[in-house]
């Protein structure tokens, strides 16, 4: 696709239910990214991919959380037995080359935990 | 610590009026890459400009214009005659060549443009 993109673009969840977010990154572009996004607050790094490489995982906030990237391309982030500190926007971007070049950002999934 | 401070959490200007957003940056790496976003209301993070560390040139766009510094690790952010549609949250960004791995995000700057 011409861009990034995200779904579900909105998700509500009971707490402790598990949730899939998955990403569809731009054609081509061989690192990915997980940031999340606190109401009002900045960008939280959770996870990189960059093409067959082991992930940088060092921005998980638990091992609640998790990220695979399949065939180099589609990226599926679970967070499992949700709370409710985990509600914010799921930001996923993609870029040509690992942080040396612009990353696009999908649109998000606002995921609130009820 | 972090690496990149906007120090102006909101601004507020009366359209047609510049405004400057300000970003200092920390980094032990010679070669990094400085990036700008926007955030309008809608969510979606634009890309808006990105810089390597070897380019001091300004740069200018449209009515946009940055100036990097690296004598005061700076790259701020110009707005001439600011219009409505510019208001949003704006994110100043840093990446390392020796890492990559992600992209440092400063806090944001809200900017709101009163008509």
């Amino acid at each position: 696709g011409a861009g990034v993109s995200q779904s579900p673009s909105n998700k509500v969840t009971e707490k402790g239910k598990d949730v899939e977010l998955r990403c569809d990154p731009i054609s081509g572009h061989t690192a990915l990214y997980w940031y999340r996004q606190s109401l009002g607050q900045g960008l939280e790094f959770l996870i990189y991919f960059q093409g067959n490489s082991a992930p940088d995982k060092s921005g998980l906030p638990s091992d609640r959380f998790s990220a695979e990237r399949t065939g180099g391309s589609v990226s599926t982030l679970t967070i499992q037995r949700t709370q409710q500190e985990d509600s914010a926007v799921y930001l996923c971007a993609s870029s040509l080359v690992s942080g040396l070049s612009a990353a696009f950002f999908g649109q998000g999934t606002r995921l609130t935990v009820v | 610590a972090q690496k990149v401070t906007q120090a102006q959490t909101e601004i507020s200007v009366v359209e047609k009026e510049d405004v400057t957003l300000d970003c200092v940056y920390e980094t032990r790496d010679t070669t990094y890459y400085l990036f700008w976003y926007k955030q309008p209301p809608s969510g979606e993070l634009v890309f808006l400009i990105r810089r390597n560390s070897f380019d001091e040139q300004n740069e200018i766009s449209g009515r946009y214009s940055w100036n990097f510094q690296k004598s005061t690790s700076s790259f701020n952010f110009t707005i001439t005659a600011s219009q409505v549609v510019d208001s949003a949250v704006y994110f100043c960004a840093l990446s390392e060549a020796n890492t990559g791995n992600q992209f440092y995000f400063g806090t944001g700057t809200s900017l709101t443009v009163i008509p």
